[in-house]
């Protein structure tokens, strides 16, 4: 059964710190990973992609990848009370053409930034 | 554009009742995907269509879930018959190719079965 583990949290981070997500997979064939944002009674909306290992950085965040140990990690430096949102880590399933590209969500972190 | 659109925002039924939630892709979109959400078991793909043809329902949880896409504007999910256990949050995207590409969420539909 392929899985995405994520700590639900929740995660409290002093407002202007770092905040730090991690997500590990379980499918070693897994190609395609993101980040959605979700607020709390909204749709998620998707804020980081990642596709290679090391880091892409984007604005405050920070995506990293390690495929050979099968973890995803977000930062989100400078945190600030507007990124109070659950989290959610999603790779894509690659094993089958039916499946390529179908995403799998973790439970989602959530994040509380306290001024 | 206006986004993913969804109807109705919030749907309150009874056991037993027939459901029908509505979506409209994005433009140009040739990927719709419906999910649902719970607390318990986070979000999960339902199903998704390419060019209004179903390409994977292995997600829904029975025969009493079907889904349409009847042409690239507009699709339906339909629960009949309902049960409470079905209340979660039922959400559309699309998106414009397969893969790597950003899947665009609607604003979902709460659905709450008594």
């Amino acid at each position: 059964q392929k899985e995405v583990e994520q700590n639900s949290g929740p995660l409290s981070v002093p407002e202007g710190a770092i905040a730090s997500l991690n997500c590990t997979y379980s499918d070693r064939g897994s190609q395609s990973f993101f980040w959605y944002r979700q607020y709390s009674g909204k749709s998620p909306e998707l804020i980081m992609s990642i596709y290679s290992n090391g880091d892409k950085e984007d604005g405050r965040f920070t995506a990293q990848l390690n495929k050979a140990s099968q973890y995803v990690s977000l930062l989100i430096r400078d945190s600030q009370p507007s990124d109070s949102a659950t989290y959610l880590c999603a790779v894509t399933d690659e094993r089958t053409t039916d499946s390529w590209g179908k995403l799998q969500f973790g439970a989602g972190t959530q994040v509380v930034v306290t001024p | 554009d206006a986004g993913v659109i969804q109807s109705p925002r919030h749907e309150v039924t009874e056991m037993g009742q027939e459901v029908t939630l509505r979506c409209k892709p994005i433009s140009g979109h040739d990927y719709l995907f419906w999910y649902r959400q719970t607390m318990m078991r986070g979000l999960e793909l339902l199903i998704y269509f390419n060019n209004n043809v179903p390409i994977d329902d292995s997600g829904m949880p029975e025969d009493r879930f079907s889904a349409k896409m009847p042409n690239a504007s507009f699709s339906t999910l339909k629960i009949q018959p309902s049960e409470p256990r079905d209340s979660a949050v039922y959400f559309c995207a699309s998106s414009l190719i397969w893969g790597q590409e950003t899947q665009y969420f609607g604003p979902g539909t709460r659905l709450l079965v008594l």
